[in-house]
């Protein structure tokens, strides 16, 4: 099956700083690669996702990058501001459709913290 | 919006007890999955539900069970609640053919 891996496992920046979340998977079948953001009492909540017929998106301050030949994607915030502050969890998964039924395998999760 | 329910935020319970764990979702989604969330591990998948009545077993499925005889309820089911249960349960919802989650707040289990 699936595994993913990501790091780093905390990580702390200046508000105004960039950070960057890297996450590597282990399926070439996989296509699908969602981010998630889980506030402090919340559930996870997409933040963005990248499909694999696509190498970078981006959306406003965040952005994700993904490299199929090397199996690995990754989160970038830039201009980070306090209510960054957040666990973001990486996901892999084939798309929903015939017996996947959009399965997500989750990386460990990163506990980003943005001093003011 | 979607909006993803569990029953309880905070449940304390004692070994060998029986526990349910209830996830409702109003989007009419076909997909249900529960997860359980430990420090440094992530999300682990324990069981999922593509319709009614149908189940599959996750990556963690040992020790639980689960039911769904309604379309939008999804439950969870720890048939002698053991001191390695206590943790975070998520419970998520995704419409056939979609692969976004929708998660609930959780439901943080801790067991003596």
């Amino acid at each position: 099956g699936e595994n993913v891996e990501q790091h780093p496992s905390t990580l702390s920046v200046q508000e105004g700083d960039s950070a960057v979340i890297k996450c590597t998977y282990s399926d070439s079948a996989s296509n699908y690669f969602p981010w998630y953001k889980q506030e402090l009492g919340k559930g996870p909540q997409l933040i963005i996702d990248i499909r694999s017929n696509v190498g970078e998106k981006k959306d406003q301050r965040i952005a994700v990058t993904l490299n199929k030949t090397a199996k690995h994607f990754s989160l970038h915030i830039t201009e980070t501001q306090p209510e960054d502050s957040a666990v973001y969890f990486c996901a892999a998964a084939r798309d929903a459709g015939g017996t996947s039924y959009g399965k997500l395998t989750f990386g460990q999760g990163t506990i980003l913290t943005v001093h003011p | 919006d979607v909006k993803v329910t569990q029953s309880s935020r905070y449940l304390v319970k004692r070994t060998g007890e029986k526990v349910f764990l209830e996830c409702v979702q109003d989007m009419d989604h076909e997909n249900m999955f529960w997860y359980r969330q430990d420090p440094g591990l992530g999300l682990r998948l324990i069981y999922f539900s593509y319709d009614v009545k149908m189940k599959e077993k996750g990556d963690i499925p040992e020790g639980y069970s689960v039911s769904r005889e309604k379309k939008e309820r999804f439950s969870l089911i720890l048939e002698s609640a053991s001191t390695n249960q206590t943790s975070m349960y998520l419970c998520a919802s995704s419409p056939g053919g979609g692969s976004e989650q929708y998660f609930g707040p959780g439901t943080r289990l801790t067991v003596t």
